[in-house]
């Protein structure tokens, strides 16, 4: 079983600039996450799609950030315009079920995002 | 919100030894505790998790225990290998509409020792 993938895996922008990362579940989950880890810390949820609807997106930072799941299958997650304190990993995870509280979550490797 | 407080931040073990972490969680409506293990340049991997009606769950070498009373769980890694240095981040989630929300802890760091 494929896992879920995420690209690119780096990225180096200027302040200010836009980004974009794209994640690709595992086939057939219903539920799909962002995360950002910065060096050091924890994961920390951003945004929940539970098929192409929004669940959870209190901790999106909404001025800069935004993210889409077209179809309930594909992600991306955009930055504009980026600041220094957004370096960091962002990662990608899905699950199985739409509402399923205790279901594993899958992340994939991560997208290491440089703004300098 | 939840919070949940992971300690140790490093540790360092020799080969064969075991290893504990410890973490701590503040909401009593939380019943999911997973712990993800994360090389460097990888994404987290669940190695092991708990739901809230058992006390203590174990896959081979890993064993995890979850006081409800107390809100604790740890981790216990026995035997330790090198390939097991990583960080090790514990989570906590609750029932909530749409799925689950996990919290991670600030993780730790595993080091083990020829």
């Amino acid at each position: 079983e494929a896992g879920v993938a995420q690209s690119p895996r780096y990225k180096i922008i200027e302040k200010r600039q836009s980004v974009a990362f794209w994640c690709n579940p595992i086939s057939g989950h219903a539920t799909l996450y962002w995360y950002q880890q910065i060096l050091g810390q924890g994961p920390k949820l951003l945004i929940q799609f539970q098929n192409n609807g929004v669940v959870d997106d209190s901790q999106l930072p909404k001025d800069r950030f935004s993210a889409e799941r077209l179809k309930g299958v594909d992600s991306t997650l955009k930055i504009q315009p980026a600041k220094l304190e957004d370096s960091a990993v962002y990662l990608c995870a899905s699950s199985l079920t739409a509402g399923g509280s205790t279901d594993t979550q899958y992340f994939g490797p991560g997208t290491r995002l440089t703004v300098l | 919100g939840e919070n949940v407080e992971q300690h140790p931040s490093t540790l360092s073990v020799q080969e064969g030894d075991s290893a504990v972490i410890k973490c701590t969680y503040s909401d009593s409506a939380s019943n999911y505790f997973p712990w993800y293990k994360q090389e460097l340049g990888k994404g987290p991997q669940l190695i092991i998790d708990i739901r809230s009606n058992v006390g203590e769950k174990k896959d081979q070498r890993i064993a995890v225990t979850l006081n409800k009373t107390a809100k604790h769980f740890s981790l216990h890694i026995t035997e330790t290998q090198p390939e097991d240095s990583a960080v090790y981040f514990c989570a906590a989630s609750k029932p909530k509409g749409g799925g689950n929300k996990l919290t991670f802890g600030t993780g730790t760091q595993l080091k083990v020792e020829l």
